[in-house]
């Protein structure tokens, strides 16, 4: 059983572009969180889905930044026209229940703004 | 020690002692309180967990407190073992919350010395 899988793991982009940041839970898993991790720092809660609904976006930015787990495929993390404040680490965990203590994290994808 | 700007506690321990890693929490409604360990380049990776009713929870090598009183969570490692350098956060999860949000504390980088 694969654990939590991201990719890219490491992307680069230029101010003004996008970038799409995605996860693949593990099987069997329903629920996926996204959180973002600047240096030295801990993991700030972006945002927590389940199949095809967003639950809990509260600490997502009001602009630029979207998220989606669709029926099929895996959750997606989109960042439009990103700036270099947004330059962190994004990692994924993912859960089979609601509320369980035992997540399980992806590996991250570190961005990077130039 | 203590947290001086961006810079995250650091604790350094040879190779066989006993380690602490304390971490102070805010909420007093929460429900759980876990501790992760992170690698570099590498997602967190959950330790222990013990909910808030309780004072004490064993894993192997491994004691979590949590002193309510005074909102105190304290990781104790038992023969530390250079494996065990990493980043540790406490993290907790809010009550009345049917999912597994997690508020993480700072962190505490752990050097173990052969």
């Amino acid at each position: 059983n694969a654990g939590v899988m991201q990719n890219p793991r490491h992307l680069v982009r230029r101010r003004g572009q996008e970038a799409r940041l995605r996860c693949s839970p593990m099987k069997g898993h329903s629920h996926v969180y996204w959180y973002r991790q600047l240096p030295e720092e801990g993991l700030k809660f972006m945002v927590y889905l389940q199949k095809e609904n967003i639950i809990d976006e509260s600490g997502m930015p009001k602009e630029r930044f979207s998220a989606e787990f669709p029926k099929e495929g895996p959750s997606i993390l989109r960042i439009q026209q990103v700036v270099r404040g947004d330059s962190a680490a994004y990692f994924c965990a993912s859960s089979p229940r609601g509320k369980d203590t035992e997540a399980f994290f992806g590996q991250g994808t570190r961005l990077t703004v130039v | 020690g203590e947290n001086v700007g961006l810079h995250l506690p650091t604790l350094s321990v040879q190779e066989g002692d006993n380690s602490i890693i304390n971490c102070a929490y805010s909420n007093s409604a929460s429900d759980y309180f876990i501790w992760y360990k992170q690698e570099s380049g590498k997602g967190p990776q959950f330790i222990i967990d013990i909910r808030s009713n309780m004072d004490k929870r064993q894993g192997q090598r491994v004691t979590v407190l949590l002193n309510k009183t005074v909102k105190h969570l304290s990781l104790q490692i038992a023969a530390t073992q250079p494996g065990d350098s990493a980043v540790y956060f406490c993290a907790e999860i809010p009550g009345g919350t049917s999912y597994g949000k997690l508020t993480f504390g700072q962190g505490t980088i752990l050097t173990v010395h052969p």
